[in-house]
């Protein structure tokens, strides 16, 4: 059974650094493109970031481009998003997901929680 | 990037009722449109891929149906655990988009 754990949200100030993990397992993590999607509060969904499967292919949703960093570590089975210069807009539940394709996800983590806030 | 509009809004219906829900694309995605469901508190699920592919698991009430660029997901019998957001989502064109949500909520 795949499972996703995302970890690493919390209270940021504007302008600071979070770094979000998610941790794979159920399936061969180097075999499959991973994704970051977001849900502000009360809004509706968002892609972030996708990165190709053995990271050498990295996409940004614009909104996030030059802010965020996504990578992935294939030895630890772990995905990451280095989010740097926060904003009161990145305010948000950060999922990490996965599908057969890069762009379409059956399979998604239960989400880390990220405030930017003063 | 491709705009998807969903409607309605929200969708007041009754168990066993029929729901048919629209997302309308502002370019062709061909037939790369996909539905998700979300429950308060809870991750996506996907439904529908590929624009009338159930995914794995998925009750057969579920149905997709459209091309270029219109859409519909039918819910042919609500059941109880059917009351949720629904969101479209494109993955023709980069960056893939999603819809803004139909809310079906119990009447």
């Amino acid at each position: 059974e795949v499972h996703l754990l995302e970890s690493g949200g919390g209270l940021v100030q504007p302008g600071g650094s979070l770094r979000l993990s998610c941790a794979a397992s159920g399936f061969t993590f180097s075999s499959f493109a991973m994704n970051w999607v977001r849900q502000a509060p009360g809004k509706g969904l968002q892609w972030v970031s996708a990165i190709g499967n053995s990271g050498g292919n990295t996409y940004y949703a614009d909104s996030v481009k030059g802010r965020f960093t996504i990578s992935r570590d294939n030895s630890k089975n772990t995905l990451y998003l280095q989010m740097n210069s926060l904003r009161g807009d990145d305010t948000a539940v950060y999922y990490c997901a996965k599908g057969r394709w890069i762009n379409l996800w059956a399979d998604w983590g239960q989400g880390t929680r990220v405030t930017v806030s003063s | 990037e491709i705009v998807l509009t969903q409607s309605p809004a929200t969708l007041s219906l009754s168990p066993g009722e029929r729901a048919t829900l629209s997302c309308r694309a502002s370019q062709s995605v061909d037939n790369y449109l996909a539905w998700y469901q979300q429950k308060p508190g809870q991750a996506p699920r996907l439904l529908i891929y590929d624009a009338s592919n159930r995914a794995t698991g998925i009750p057969a009430r579920f149905s997709g149906s459209g091309s270029g660029t219109d859409f519909i997901l039918t819910i042919s019998s609500l059941e109880p655990e059917d009351f949720a957001v629904y969101y479209c989502q494109q993955r023709s064109n980069w960056p893939p988009t999603f819809g803004g949500g139909t809310k079906v909520e119990i009447k």
